[in-house]
């Protein structure tokens, strides 16, 4: 079955970096285009990055462009998000999810909760 | 930029319908789907590309879309549907869009 099984989170000061990895197994991965989506406490769905099939197009939203990086390896069916410069407003849970471009997010992580915080 | 707006709460008593509302410019153009969260989960897609519904999902569970007004409808609500909903579409990039989200409260 599709799983997706997001690795990396926890708490870290603000300025740090963390690398959130996100395995992917159950479905042909290169196929679908992947995302991170974010969710602070007891806030809404916030879409943070997306990377093409071939990592060759990748969109950041505005709050995080310059600090975050998204990539992926097909090889290893796997996405990351390299996130540095984190600040408070960062705290939240990170899901990664699967898509066919311009479509719904059709998988979904349980997510890794990040606590940016002294 | 692009935006969808719903609103942030809804109450109904079982039994009743239920329904949420979700306003964008630029879904005379693009599909909406609707995302259903309970605490602690990942979202659980309920309605795709305006009004179709996966398996699984309940028939209770309809969407439409009009103009500039996508609604999730839920015929004979039931407390287990008690949660948050989200309106989703993509910008004028693809990327993901998610509306505000609405509490629904059946009780």
């Amino acid at each position: 079955q599709v799983q997706l099984v997001e690795s990396g989170g926890g708490l870290v000061k603000p300025g740090g970096s963390l690398r959130l990895s996100c395995a992917a197994s159950g479905f042909i991965f290169s196929d679908y285009y992947m995302s991170w989506i974010r969710q602070a406490p007891g806030k809404g769905l916030e879409w943070v990055s997306s990377i093409s099939t071939s990592g060759s197009t990748i969109f950041y939203v505005d709050s995080v462009k310059g600090r975050f990086t998204i990539s992926r390896d097909n090889a290893k069916n796997s996405l990351y998000l390299q996130m540095n410069s984190l600040r408070a407003e960062d705290t939240a849970v990170y899901y990664c999810a699967g898509y066919y471009y311009d479509s719904s997010l059709d998988f979904w992580g349980q997510g890794t909760l990040i606590t940016v915080s002294s | 930029s692009y935006e969808l707006t719903q609103p942030p709460s809804v109450s109904v008593s079982p039994g009743q319908t239920a329904r949420i509302t979700c306003s964008g410019d630029a879904l005379p153009k693009k599909y909406a789907y609707w995302y259903q969260q309970k605490s602690g989960q990942a979202p659980v897609l309920v309605i795709y590309e305006d009004s179709q519904r996966p398996s699984g999902i309940p028939e209770r569970f309809s969407g439409s879309s009009s103009g500039t007004m996508a609604t999730l409808t839920i015929s004979g609500a039931q407390v287990e549907d008690e949660a948050d909903y989200y309106c989703y579409s993509t910008d004028s990039s693809g990327n993901p869009l998610f509306g505000g989200g609405t509490k629904l409260t059946v009780l």
